[in-house]
């Protein structure tokens, strides 16, 4: 069955560096997404990804993230000087039409 | 505000009982309902997708009801086993390639 892949699983980073999440969607989706959860809290919207473009972005998605699509089959989250507060879990995932989500095993961004 | 509740937030029952988890939410307006269970520190995994035009849907042990007037949806678990111990999301979807909206999960116990 195909998958939506995230690497890597965990990240640990200093507060103010860079960090990029890597997710490669399922190849025939056409929908892409991000999502995180803080730990013991619900998961989160954080933006949908649409025809190359930005289809919605919640107010967690400030200007300090980011979302490619680089080369057709990535799809990568940015955030450019992270926070204490960016410490959570991150999930991808896609889409086809009508058929439900699909999301990968995550990635788990420490920042210290 | 569109919100999602799960009902309770943790059940623990003997091995072999069957079990109903609860989501309700509050825009009855949905395209469709997802639910998904998460191990923990894991990802999410797909168990039901129902259509907003569908009562329920079946697969296996498991049997998700969807009542949109009422803003209801229940997951059916039959025969519970050790290996159903996770958390049980659900998050409804109101449009085509939108985001979705979770509850908080139920974090289901089962004893052998």
């Amino acid at each position: 069955e195909p998958e939506v892949t995230q690497t890597p699983s965990h990240q640990v980073t200093q507060m103010g560096q860079e960090v990029i999440l890597r997710c490669v969607p399922i190849s025939n989706h056409l929908y892409f997404y991000w999502y995180r959860q803080i730990l013991g809290q619900k998961v989160e919207f954080l933006v949908s990804f649409y025809n190359n473009e930005i289809s919605e972005k919640s107010e967690i998605f400030d200007d300090q993230f980011s979302v490619e699509r680089p080369d057709g089959s990535n799809f990568t989250l940015k955030i450019r000087s992270t926070k204490l507060e960016d410490s959570a879990m991150y999930f991808c995932a896609s889409m086809k039409q009508s058929y439900g989500y699909t999301f990968g095993s995550g990635t788990r961004l420490t920042v210290v | 505000k569109q919100e999602v509740t799960q009902i309770p937030a943790a059940l623990s029952v003997p091995e072999g009982e069957n079990l109903v988890l609860n989501c309700s939410f509050t825009d009855s307006a949905i395209y469709n309902l997802q639910w998904f269970r998460q191990d923990p520190g894991k990802g999410l995994t797909s168990l039901l997708l129902i259509q907003s035009s569908q009562r329920e849907q079946t697969s296996g042990r498991l049997n998700a009801s969807l009542d949109k007037s009422s803003g209801r949806s229940t997951l059916y678990i039959a025969a519970s086993q050790p290996g159903d111990s996770a958390t049980y999301l659900c998050a409804v979807i109101y449009n085509q390639g939108g985001k979705l909206i979770f509850g908080q999960g139920t974090e289901l116990s089962v004893k052998p």
